[in-house]
């Protein structure tokens, strides 16, 4: 299995400032994907970021409000731009491996105020 | 387009009953299908796959699910509960043209009670 981490494990916001998000594995991997899971609700991909490439966004995500950064094989991060309260949700990063099988980090669970 | 849809948002049961937490997906081309589990204040962890080969697949903890093309659907079950079960369970599926990106149904909470 695959070890993934998070940073920061939870964070409390003023809305129209920005959080950037970390996420590391421990081994390289070609793809890795952030999830959004809303109060309630189940999970949502945002991107899919490849390393040496520009992430692609699913509808609905665009990366002026979600830019993604992918500098090498075991690390992304994610920043949400100038949040709202709409903003407060839980972000998973998660990543591929054999057999489709996909590990997730323990998410960030972000309150904007 | 593809969608998960999980009949249940909340499934009661007893310890030691059975339980089936349905699962029905939509989608044009071929996918493959999961199931993932989310134990209390715990991260996703996949509780089983189907990929291709037997229909039948069995997770190490006593859950099986059933991948049925005809009817679309991809039913998690197990013969007898433990409080341990307790968690949200999510089906998900990747369309296999997608490079491995999920498409989550919205999740059933299995309570399972003394």
């Amino acid at each position: 299995s695959a070890v993934i981490s998070q940073k920061p494990s939870r964070d409390i916001c003023q809305r129209g400032t920005s959080l950037t998000i970390q996420c590391q594995v421990d081994s390289q991997v070609t793809m890795m994907f952030w999830y959004r899971q809303q109060p309630g609700q189940s999970l949502t991909l945002i991107a899919t970021a490849n390393q040496g490439s520009e992430a692609t966004y699913e509808s609905g995500f665009v990366i002026d409000k979600f830019p993604i950064s992918r500098p090498n094989l075991t690390f992304s991060t994610l920043t949400v731009s100038n949040m709202s309260p709409e903003d407060s949700s839980i972000y998973l990063c998660s990543s591929c491996y054999r057999e489709l099988e996909q590990f997730f980090g323990p998410g960030t669970r972000l309150t904007v105020l | 387009a593809q969608s998960v849809t999980q009949l249940d948002s909340q499934v009661p049961v007893f310890e030691e009953a059975p339980v089936e937490l349905r699962c029905n997906y939509s989608s044009s081309v071929s996918v493959y299908l999961f199931w993932y589990v989310q134990y209390p204040n715990q991260g996703l962890q996949l509780l089983l796959k189907y990929l291709s080969g037997s229909t039948l697949v069995k997770s190490i903890n006593g859950f099986e699910a059933e991948f049925n093309k005809s009817q679309t659907s991809f039913h998690l079950r197990k013969p007898s509960v433990h409080i341990s079960d307790t968690a949200e369970y999510f089906c998900a599926v990747t369309p296999n043209n997608q490079g491995g990106k999920l498409i989550f149904g919205q999740g059933t909470e299995l309570s399972v009670k003394p």
